[in-house]
């Protein structure tokens, strides 16, 4: 069985550096990219981009969305099939779920997601 | 402001048949990409509805179908159910940006 399951609600405040993991398992971890979504609070889905983990001995390949790039860094641990979002310098306009999501082979949608991350940042 | 348009809301009767739209671009939809759609209950990630434009994954019931013509796409759901309450996303490849592209989704009410 596919599943994603994300690390825990971050109560951040703005400058504080973050890092929330997605944990995957039920499939070859390296065959799949593997994309982060953004959601504000009462709005729509955002694309941020995604990671293409390869073995370890290998950077893995990253796109990122114009609005993301810089922003944040996508990472993997393909040792434990997990897979990172971090970011340096939080902002509260950073506040939102955050949803990780498998590619489906080949294609450009998403057939199984996280559950979400709830990253609120204030000071 | 998202790529692909989608109706704010849009409401049925048990039983009635409600129609989702959404409205893209010759750099994605009308391009050739394929539409997906993506259902999200309340306080719940999304799930996969259709794929390909067309295609349901397992478990999805047949009330719900996918079409594409042109640069637009539609997701009919037959039948409305109470359970059918969710935001309702469209999806697809955008050429020009090179990237994936959201519809702002669509809020059903089952009256």
């Amino acid at each position: 069985e596919v599943q994603l399951v994300q690390s825990g609600a971050e109560v951040a405040q703005p400058g504080e550096s973050l890092k929330i993991s997605c944990e995957t398992s039920g499939y070859d971890f390296t065959s799949h990219w593997v994309a982060w979504v953004r959601q504000i609070p009462g709005k729509g889905l955002e694309w941020m981009g995604a990671i293409y983990p390869i073995d370890s001995d290998t950077v893995s390949e990253t796109i990122y969305s114009p609005s993301f790039q810089g922003q944040v860094t996508f990472s993997a641990d393909t040792s434990i099939s997990v897979a990172y979002l971090q970011w340096s310098s939080l902002t509260a306009s950073d506040t939102a779920i955050y949803y990780c999501a498998r590619q489906a082979l080949n294609r450009n949608y998403f057939d199984f997601w996280g559950q979400g991350t709830l990253v609120p940042v204030s000071s | 402001q998202a790529v692909l348009t989608q109706p704010p809301s849009v409401s049925g009767a048990p039983g009635q048949r409600v129609i989702i739209s959404c409205t893209g671009s010759t750099s994605n939809v009308g391009d050739g990409y394929d539409v997906q759609w993506y259902q999200q209950l309340p306080q719940t990630a999304p799930k996969l509805l259709i794929f390909s434009n067309d295609n349901r994954p397992s478990g999805v019931p047949e009330r719900f179908s996918g079409s594409k013509s042109g640069t637009s796409a539609s997701l009919a759901i037959t039948g409305l159910q109470a359970e059918d309450e969710a935001d309702y996303y469209c999806q697809s490849y955008d050429s020009s940006l090179s990237g994936v592209v959201f519809g702002g989704g669509t809020k059903l009410t089952v009256l």
